[in-house]
């Protein structure tokens, strides 16, 4: 298994481009989370998904943000109109219901706003 | 609110030497509590869980509810123990509350 992907892995863009983060959980997981990190904040929540189903959204800082998780095995993270401050890297991890809580992450995304 | 604290963003200590990692917590109810590690170049992954009380990589982790602690510690700290370290708290549901982290490294 391949773990959890990411992509892209870096992406530099203008401010107020739209940006898409997509994130590939491991399969057979039941949950899937969005984290962003920075060197301010650390790690922060931003959403998580139960079976497809957005279950706390309270993270997300602004409405610039949304995710989706169309079915099991994609979920993305667009950022719409894109600032600088949100430049981050921002970490998709997924966990089994039954797996006592263990996050797998992926590799995260490196995200520079001009 | 749920919180995590560790107060080091940098422990630097030499081979062979005992380290400890702080962690503290802010939780009203019963917490779960786990330490996550990223070793460079590499994913943050699950270092051990206060629920299994368990020993990895020699790390050890006691839950101290009284002090609000879950601490890290290894008696004889390695060269690859360098890394970034994260404690974290599961909330409700799967809500998981990550402390700053302490970045440690370990000197020949």
């Amino acid at each position: 298994d391949a773990g959890v992907i990411q992509s892209p892995r870096h992406e530099v863009t203008e401010m107020g481009q739209e940006v898409t983060l997509r994130c590939k959980p491991i399969s057979g997981h039941d949950y899937l989370f969005w984290y962003r990190q920075t060197m301010m904040r650390g790690l922060e929540l931003l959403i998580y998904f139960n079976n497809n189903v957005p279950i706390d959204d309270s993270g997300m800082p602004e409405d610039r943000f949304s995710a989706k998780m169309p079915n099991a095995s994609f979920s993305t993270l667009k950022i719409q109109p894109s600032e600088p401050r949100d430049s981050a890297v921002y970490f998709c991890a997924s966990s089994r219901n039954t797996g006592g809580g263990t996050q797998y992450f992926g590799p995260g995304t490196r995200l520079t706003v001009l | 609110a749920q919180r995590v604290t560790q107060p080091e963003k940098l422990l630097s200590v030499f081979k062979g030497a005992p380290v400890e990692l702080k962690c503290n917590y802010s939780y009203s109810g019963s917490p779960e509590l786990f330490w996550y590690v990223q070793y460079s170049r590499q994913r943050l992954q699950l270092l051990l869980r206060h629920i299994s009380r368990e020993s990895i990589k020699g790390f050890t982790a006691d839950l101290n509810k009284g002090e609000t602690s879950f601490h890290l510690k290894k008696p004889f700290a390695q060269e690859e123990d360098s890394a970034m370290y994260y404690c974290a708290l599961r909330n409700y549901g799967q809500n998981f509350v990550f402390g700053p982290g302490t970045r440690l490294s370990v000197l020949p």
